[in-house]
C-alpha cells in the first residue's frame, strides 16, 4: 500500500513567519499534490507536480511557492505566512496513467498562523 | 474551470436505512469521479469510483449512479453501519495525458445513527 508522510504534523508561527511543510512518499509515484481543508471549502488544490523539478499551479495558489526536490519530496512554502492560511494541510500522491486514478493521502499538517 | 457542488452538507440517517450522497459536476469533459471517505480526526482514503463509459458501479454496500445528461452523481449506502459516519467527499476530474487534478466538492458529513 501507498505510503505517504508529512512532517510536521502540526506547526504554529506567527503572521510574517517562514514556513516549510515536507511531504515524502515511498511508492514511486509519479503525481504528488498539495491541498488544504477548511470548514465550508472542503478540499481546494494549492499545487501539484508530476515529477522532479515540474510544478503546477492549483486553484488556490496564492501565498504559496512548492517545489518537488525528487520524485519521493514535494515541498509546500509559505514565505510569509498569514492568518488566513490557517488550515489543515494534506500531501497525496498518485500513480502514472488512468489505471492508477487512486489518489492517496498523508495524515496531514495542522498549521496554525498567530 | 471544473467545479463539482455536494448538495447536502450533513445527512443522518439510522442503522440499517440507505444513505444518498448527490454531486453535481460542470465541465462536460469529466470522465473520472471517484468517492473518498474522512473519518473523525483522519486523513482521506478512496472508497469507490466510477467513468463515464458506466452510469452504474457497486462494490459491496456502495453503489455509484452517474447520469451524464444531467451532469449529476451520486454515492448510494446502502444498510447503514455505525463504522459508515465520517465525511464523504465526491470528485471530477478529465483523465488522459497529464491532466490528473482533482476538483473536489465540500463534503457531506455522514452521521448514522443506531
Amino acid at each position: 500500500e501507498a505510503a505517504v508522510t508529512q512532517s510536521p504534523r502540526n506547526k504554529v508561527t506567527v503572521t510574517g513567519g517562514n514556513v516549510t511543510l515536507s511531504c515524502r512518499q515511498t511508492n514511486s509515484h509519479n503525481y504528488m499534490y498539495w491541498y488544504r481543508q477548511d470548514t465550508g471549502h472542503g478540499l481546494r488544490l494549492i499545487h501539484y507536480s508530476y515529477g522532479a523539478g515540474n510544478l503546477q499551479i492549483g486553484d488556490v495558489p496564492d501565498g504559496y511557492k512548492a517545489t518537488r526536490t525528487t520524485q519521493e519530496d514535494f515541498f509546500l512554502l509559505l514565505e510569509l505566512a498569514s492568518p488566513s492560511q490557517t488550515s489543515l494541510y494534506f500531501c497525496a500522491s498518485k500513480g502514472l496513467g488512468e489505471n492508477y486514478a487512486e489518489q492517496f493521502f498523508g495524515p496531514g499538517t495542522r498549521l496554525t498562523v498567530l | 474551470g471544473e467545479k463539482v457542488e455536494q448538495h447536502e452538507s450533513t445527512l443522518s440517517v439510522r442503522e440499517g436505512d440507505s444513505a444518498v450522497i448527490n454531486c453535481t459536476y460542470t465541465d462536460t469533459a469529466s470522465s473520472y469521479f471517484p468517492w473518498y471517505k474522512q473519518e473523525a480526526g483522519k486523513s482521506l482514503h478512496f472508497v469507490i469510483d466510477i467513468r463515464s463509459n458506466v452510469d452504474r458501479k457497486q462494490s459491496q454496500r456502495l453503489i455509484v449512479l452517474l447520469d451524464k445528461k444531467a451532469k449529476r452523481f451520486s454515492l448510494h449506502i446502502t444498510a447503514t453501519q455505525p463504522e459508515d459516519s465520517a465525511i464523504y467527499f465526491c470528485a471530477a476530474s478529465v483523465t488522459g495525458g497529464s491532466n490528473a487534478k482533482l476538483t473536489f466538492g465540500k463534503g457531506t458529513k455522514l452521521s448514522v445513527k443506531s
